[in-house]
């Protein structure tokens, strides 16, 4: 089992819609949780991380961690045409030097 | 804003041949990460440089080896090529150690043929 578990998708939905991005985890050392989106042929970017459990919003973007369930949500609210993107989740736990370890991505499609 | 250059975007590359790709990160950025994403995958680690010394080793085959400069650039030497090593090469910089909040670069292809 990889720890961290994406639904690869694609997933299309059509604009204005609510996005909901989910990844599932093993390790229960994970403390700090990312998202990360991914533009074709481009670096992740960072969108937003959370540490521990908890709720986080920032705009359109709300992430949500359930460390009893080992379960992380991105949700994306009036969801965009330009949101179109792979959205990588990834976690890492606390140590310093510490390695991010990255869901496979999910391809979101907003469809005007 | 300055963010993380590497260097060549493409490359295309023979079996059996050596590649060198550069990453120069942001500047007062003090570690560097590696990452190697095939196609459809997720970014997997190779290897990460803190203050010029070598803080972690992930899935780095033994042909492959790193390392990181006085100005903190970094370099991934990659020799004896072989078709699976074709991907996306990026890297990654943060300042103090730590992956949290760190940037990507826009990542090099590397096409073995």
């Amino acid at each position: 089992q990889k720890e961290v578990e994406q639904d690869p998708g694609p997933l299309s939905v059509p604009e204005g819609a609510i996005v909901s991005l989910n990844c599932t985890y093993s390790n229960s050392a994970f403390q700090y949780f990312m998202w990360y989106r991914q533009y074709s042929r481009k670096g992740p970017e960072l969108l937003m991380y959370t540490y521990s459990s908890g709720n986080k919003e920032d705009g359109r973007f709300t992430a949500q961690v359930d460390k009893s369930s080992k379960y992380i949500s991105l949700f994306i609210r009036d969801s965009q045409p330009s949101d179109s993107a792979t959205y990588l989740c990834a976690m890492s736990n606390l140590n310093r030097d510490d390695k991010i370890i990255f869901g496979k991505g999910t391809r979101l499609h907003i469809l005007p | 804003a300055a963010g993380v250059i590497q260097s060549p975007r493409h490359l295309i590359k023979e079996k059996r041949e050596t590649a060198t790709l550069k990453c120069y990160p942001i500047p007062r950025h003090d570690t560097v990460y590696w990452y190697q994403q095939g196609p459809g995958q997720d970014p997997q680690f190779l290897i990460s440089f803190y203050e010029k010394m070598q803080s972690d080793k992930g899935s780095i085959p033994d042909r492959f080896s790193a390392q990181q400069f006085s100005d903190y650039h970094s370099e991934l030497n990659m020799s004896s090529l072989e078709l699976g090593d074709s991907a996306l090469y990026f890297c990654a910089s943060s300042l103090g150690g730590g992956l949290i909040e760190a940037f990507f670069g826009q990542g090099t292809r590397l096409t073995v043929v």
